[in-house]
């Protein structure tokens, strides 16, 4: 059981964009911690796509965009191409026992 | 740039103990934060610790409390991580992964993990 939801599976036609959600508590997004994005293809080592909520790192498409609201956060990924096809997962941190590192239970991205 | 190599997979019985190691390179290893992540099975990820090359102070998971030791070796620019009295639940893949400067405090020690290492495969059975 993730301290973090997310939906297990999300779905888009290419050129599509869809959006995946991680919803947290008061005791992490809610408290204003920052949301990390990671995207992770099979078989591979996990790879941060969005950080501090909305910033991408040197080398991430424009195509991924990260927003935080109140105690969720936000993946977008517009002009889905099929190499997006992952899991995805959101982190943050957390100031109650739970934490201080807490994951999201992870989105597979199906492009269809 | 930024590497981080793991030690080989692990096939271990129950109640045993593993340690698995991550090279660093590619930076000032002193500097930055390393952490331990992993995960189960078609499962998400699990925080297990965090270690402070600098000075070698860590902080585990309360859920691995008493049986997780992390280790460094500036010399080798090594972190270690060992898990003792295994479960069949421990099985999963262990990741090394590095967060912020040392600098930066506990700000740097929670910030998103820029690099992580291939991974290790944990395999505890009966």
């Amino acid at each position: 059981q993730s301290v973090l939801t997310q939906p297990p599976s999300v779905s888009g036609a290419p050129g599509q964009r869809v959006t995946i959600s991680c919803t947290g508590s008061s005791s992490n997004i809610g408290a204003g911690y920052d949301v990390q994005w990671y995207q992770q293809l099979p078989g591979t080592a996990p790879k941060v796509i969005i950080y501090d909520n909305n910033n991408r790192p040197s080398g991430v498409p424009d195509r991924f965009s990260g927003s935080k609201s109140g105690t969720s956060a936000s993946l977008a990924i517009t002009g889905l191409q099929a190499e997006d096809e992952a899991d995805y997962f959101c982190q943050s941190y957390d100031g109650s026992l739970s934490g201080p590192v807490v994951f999201g239970g992870g989105t597979k991205l199906t492009v269809l | 740039q930024v590497l981080l190599v793991q030690s080989g997979a692990e096939v271990k019985k129950t109640g045993a103990s593993v340690k698995i190691s991550c090279k660093a390179s590619g930076y000032t290893f002193i500097n930055y934060y390393l952490h331990w992540v992993r995960q189960a099975p078609g499962q998400g990820f699990e925080w297990v610790g965090i270690v402070n090359p600098r000075g070698g102070s860590t902080s585990n998971s309360l859920k691995l409390q008493g049986r997780v030791t992390m280790t460094r070796d500036t010399s080798t620019t090594t972190v270690y991580m060992e898990l003792s009295s295994l479960r069949s639940d421990d099985t999963a893949v262990y990741y090394c992964a590095r967060s912020g400067s040392v600098d930066e405090g506990i700000v740097g020690a929670y910030m998103s993990f820029q690099s992580w290492g291939q991974g290790t495969l944990v395999s505890v059975s009966s």
